[in-house]
């Protein structure tokens, strides 16, 4: 099955560094990825939604100067955090779609990231 | 806004027995909606869809149901099994291609 790699799974940082998350697609290609965050008990919210070699869509309430997102390639997005606040502190999952195929349901999850702020 | 609502944050089962998980949603344009299984520091794994034209989906042990109407979906799990112990999201689609999900139930299945 189509795999989503993220890395790392795990980071834990001072306040103000900035931090950058990558989501691979390991065995297909992904035209489309996504960017969720999850806070203890709530719902995956999508942050953004990013195509390769294009800008970032942002969800209203996002700040794309603080969530950078990069997909320079068909298989790598990446999700920098810039100047963290624990305020930042979350899971952060990414989604990527199989170009191949056109369903709804062929959009596979990463691990996720695990984010402490410090 | 919240479009989708899991209003139940927790399900208790015991094993063999049936597991309803519900799911309601205020959009009516939604065209397809998806349940997804999450264990901890884990991504959600796809486990059933269903298109808003139809009613019922069927995979094996898990049913989804569509009351387009109520704006109401449910999954149904029978037998239950330990091994579902998890959190189940339900998502609906919508027609910019993203997927708006629920806060998630924890169904936990006792042997």
């Amino acid at each position: 099955g189509a795999v989503v790699s993220q890395h790392p799974s795990r980071v834990i940082c001072k306040s103000g560094t900035s931090v950058k998350i990558e989501c691979r697609s390991l065995d297909f290609q992904a035209t489309t990825m996504f960017w969720y965050r999850q806070f203890p008990k709530q719902s995956l919210m999508l942050m953004a939604t990013s195509n390769e070699g294009s800008k970032a869509t942002y969800e209203q309430g996002v700040e794309k100067d603080k969530f950078l997102i990069n997909h320079a390639s068909l298989t790598l997005s990446t999700l920098t955090v810039t100047s963290a606040h624990p305020e930042d502190s979350s899971f952060y999952i990414c989604s990527a779609r199989d170009r191949r195929k056109f369903s709804t349901d062929t959009q596979y999850f990463g691990p996720g990231t695990r984010l402490t702020v410090l | 806004d919240q479009q989708v609502k899991q209003n139940s944050p927790s399900l208790s089962v015991q094993e063999g027995r049936i597991s309803i998980l519900n799911c309601d949603y205020t959009n009516s344009m939604f065209d397809y909606f998806l349940w997804y299984k999450k264990y901890p520091a884990e991504g959600p794994t796809f486990l059933i869809s269903i298109s808003s034209i139809k009613d019922k989906n069927e995979d094996g042990r898990f049913t989804v149901f569509l009351n387009k109407s109520a704006k109401h979906l449910s999954l149904h799990i029978v037998p239950s099994q330990p091994g579902d112990s998890a959190v189940y999201f339900c998502a609906a689609h919508n027609q910019g291609g993203k997927l708006i999900f629920g806060q998630g139930t924890e169904l936990s299945v006792k042997p």
